[in-house]
């Protein structure tokens, strides 16, 4: 199996732009999460997904984040307009069953986001 | 209280030392402990789970103190490629694995 896929590893943009992050969880896994990574707060949970249906969004920080999965192969998360503090490394992870709660989480590369 | 507290070092150990990293969860109820090995600038990995008993796997021993809310991670002797940033994980039960903000052990020749 390939691991998780996350795109783009590298981003940098400027203040006030759009950025996408792209996953693909390894096939068969029905739980995907979103975290965001800081020297200052850790890894932090964004949302996460059940079977391609949103099910906490509560670390979402603001509106300007959101995430989206359309198929059980693919998720997106997208800050519009982007701010220097959303600076961060973005990993994505998925895991399988109904202890998905205790199983193993697989996480992706992960995308070091930049915003000047 | 945060939900689950690490030191977060550094450790800087001589090869061949003994560490132990540990770290106090906030939720009693908590089902089930893990912990993860972050290497630099790399994903967080599944390093070994934790259960009551206690568990060991090679140089790599895990305990679980319950009653005081608390787990540890005992590495023996220390090898340059065990330099990485060790992640406290607690289940609480209901809601998404916790992670906490990693313990840098550092392993100096």
């Amino acid at each position: 199996d390939a691991g998780v896929i996350q795109s783009p590893r590298h981003e940098v943009t400027e203040m006030g732009q759009e950025v996408t992050l792209r996953c693909k969880p390894i096939s068969g896994h029905d739980y995907l999460f979103w975290y965001r990574q800081t020297m200052m707060r850790g890894l932090e949970l964004l949302i996460y997904f059940n079977n391609n249906v949103p099910i906490d969004d509560s670390g979402m920080p603001e509106d300007r984040f959101s995430a989206k999965m359309p198929n059980a192969s693919f998720s997106t998360l997208k800050i519009q307009p982007s701010e220097p503090r959303d600076s961060a490394v973005y990993f994505c992870a998925s895991t399988y069953g109904t202890a998905s709660y205790t199983d193993t989480q697989y996480f992706g590369p992960g995308t070091r986001l930049t915003v000047l | 209280r945060k939900e689950v507290e690490q030191d977060p070092g550094p450790f800087n150990v001589p090869e061949g030392a003994t560490v132990a990293f540990n770290c106090t969860y906030s939720n009693s109820a908590s089902q089930s402990f893990f912990w993860y090995r972050q290497d630099c600038r790399k994903e967080p990995k599944l390093l070994m789970s934790v259960y009551s008993s206690g568990n060991e796997d090679g140089r790599f021993t895990a305990q679980l103190n319950r009653a005081s809310q608390y787990i540890s991670l005992l590495i023996r002797d220390s090898k340059l490629s065990d330099s990485a940033t060790y992640l406290c994980v607690v289940n609480p039960g209901n809601t998404p694995l916790v992670f906490g903000k990693g313990t840098r052990l550092s392993v100096i020749a």
